[in-house]
């Protein structure tokens, strides 16, 4: 079955600070990847996926299929990044499956 | 504007009242869909829709029932609140053959 796992509920770092948040999906299919975020008092909004390959508010990532994984990176986080990121994956014509979400917090 | 709307935005009920929660979008979308954001803020697709007439229940055991009779419509219904209902619900809507998901703003429910 389809799966997507987010092994840190919490992550705090340092403004300045690189940022990585861990995801990695159990699919036997092609994959479509996806990182949606919450800010706070906000809704759900998508923040990037795999097939665009481009940086949104600095963040990238990248595909791996070889360790099925999609981290999600910054070289440098703000403030404004902290929210609940959720990592999330289509298999097939089915809706999203999401991770069970990694709240970044990053300290001034 | 093209938007997904959820009413109420907030809605506080007493144990065994029926309720329905609304949710419209005016995007075109075919697809639409409920999720629960449990107080961990984990989402459980409760229920989905690709369609007029088309309903499928999701993942999660839910005691909650939809309807789509209008493209643009998804209302959810709980028959009888209970304390474990209290919990955020989440809309999402999507175009076939595109993959962004969009969300509504939520409607936070408790049973008391």
């Amino acid at each position: 079955a389809q799966r997507v796992t987010q092994p840190e509920k919490l992550l705090s770092v340092f403004k300045g600070a690189p940022v990585e948040l861990k995801c990695n999906y159990s699919y036997s299919g092609s994959p479509e990847l996806f990182w949606y975020v919450q800010y706070s008092r906000q809704r759900l909004q998508l923040l990037l996926r795999h097939i665009s390959r481009e940086s949104i508010k600095g963040f990238t990532a990248d595909l791996n299929k070889g360790e099925t994984s999609f981290h999600l990176k910054k070289p440098f986080a703000q403030e404004e990044d902290s929210a609940m990121y959720y990592c999330a994956l289509i298999p097939g014509n089915t809706p999203l499956v999401f991770g069970k979400g990694t709240r970044l917090s990053v300290i001034a | 504007e093209a938007d997904i709307y959820q009413t109420p935005r907030y809605l506080v009920i007493g144990t065994g009242k029926k309720i329905t929660l609304e949710c419209s979008q005016t995007m075109g979308h075919d697809k639409m869909y409920w999720y629960q954001q449990d107080p961990g803020m984990e989402l459980h697709l409760i229920h989905y829709s690709y369609g007029v007439n088309s309903t499928e229940k999701g993942d999660l055991s839910s005691e909650s029932t939809v309807s789509r009779i209008r493209t643009e419509h998804f209302p959810l219904t709980l028959e009888s609140a209970r304390p474990s209902h209290t919990s955020q619900y989440l809309c999402a809507s999507s175009e076939s053959g595109r993959m962004e998901v969009f969300f509504g703003q939520g409607t936070r429910l408790t049973v008391v």
